[in-house]
C-alpha cells in the first residue's frame, strides 16, 4: 500500500499569511505514460464533509480560491494557500489515487495565530 | 448539480446489523463509481472500498475486507455499506463519495452518516 505522510500536523498562520503544508509517498504515483501525478488534496472544514480542492497535483478544482496552489511530483507534494483567509480553517488532506486501495495522509489542521 | 444525500444518523448496540445509504442526483448513477470512506472520531479519512454501480462489482481495503458489504440498487441510484454484527470500535463518521475510477479523485461528497455502536 501507498503510505501517505503529511506534515505538520498542525499549523497557526497569521491571517493573509502564507501557509505550506507537505505530503510525501512511500512510492511515486507519476503515472509516466502521461505525466501525471495522481495525487489530491481535499479540505475538511469543522463538521462538514471533505471538499476536493486540487488533483492531479496542481489543478484547482472549479470554484476553489487561486490563493489554494499545489506543486511537486514523484513522491513529494505541497499545498500553499497564499494568503489566509478565516474560512480556510480546516484539515487538509491529501490523497493518492494512483493505486488501490486508496490511502490518505493524516492530515494537517490549519489554524488562525 | 450533483448530490449524494446519505441516511441519518443511527445508535446500535454491539451485535446488531445495519445498512445506512447514499443517494446519487444530478448525474448518471451508472457513469461513476461510489467510495465510502469512514472518519473515527478525532481521526483521519480511511478508504474503505468502492462499487460500480452499473455491474455491482466491489473492491475493498483489505483493511475492511470481510467486515462490511457494499451494495448498489442502480434502478434508485442509491449505494449501501451494511454491516451485519456491529461493534463498538465501528463508532465513526462514514462518508460517501464519487468518482469516475481509480485514477480520478473523489470529487463529490455526501454529507456523512454518524454511526454510534454503544451497549
Amino acid at each position: 500500500d501507498f503510505v501517505m505522510t503529511q506534515s505538520p500536523d498542525s499549523l497557526a498562520v497569521s491571517l493573509g499569511e502564507r501557509a505550506t503544508i507537505n505530503c510525501k509517498s512511500s512510492q511515486s504515483v507519476l503515472y509516466n505514460s502521461n505525466n501525471k501525478n495522481y495525487l489530491a488534496w481535499y479540505q475538511q472544514r469543522p463538521g462538514q464533509p471533505p471538499k476536493l480542492l486540487i488533483y492531479w497535483a496542481s489543478t484547482r478544482e472549479s470554484g476553489v480560491p487561486d490563493r489554494f496552489s499545489g506543486s511537486g511530483s514523484g513522491t513529494d507534494f505541497t499545498l500553499t494557500i497564499s494568503s489566509l483567509q478565516a474560512e480556510d480553517v480546516a484539515v487538509y488532506y491529501c490523497q493518492q489515487y494512483f493505486s488501490p486501495p486508496l490511502t490518505f495522509g493524516g492530515g494537517t489542521k490549519v489554524e488562525i495565530k | 448539480e450533483v448530490q449524494l444525500v446519505q441516511s441519518g444518523a443511527e445508535v446500535k448496540k454491539p451485535g446488531e446489523s445495519l445498512r445506512i445509504s447514499c443517494q446519487g442526483s444530478g448525474y448518471s448513477f451508472t457513469t461513476s463509481w461510489i467510495s465510502w470512506v469512514r472518519q473515527m472520531p478525532g481521526r483521519g479519512l480511511e478508504w474503505m472500498g468502492r462499487i460500480d454501480p452499473s455491474d455491482s462489482y466491489t473492491n475493498y481495503s483489505p483493511s475492511f475486507q470481510g467486515h462490511v458489504t457494499i451494495s448498489a440498487d442502480k434502478s434508485i441510484s442509491t449505494a449501501y455499506l451494511q454491516w451485519s454484527s456491529l461493534k463498538a470500535s465501528d463508532t465513526a463518521m462514514y462518508y460517501c463519495a464519487r468518482h469516475v475510477d481509480y485514477s480520478n479523485p473523489l470529487d463529490y461528497w455526501g454529507q456523512g452518516t454518524l454511526v454510534t455502536v454503544s451497549s
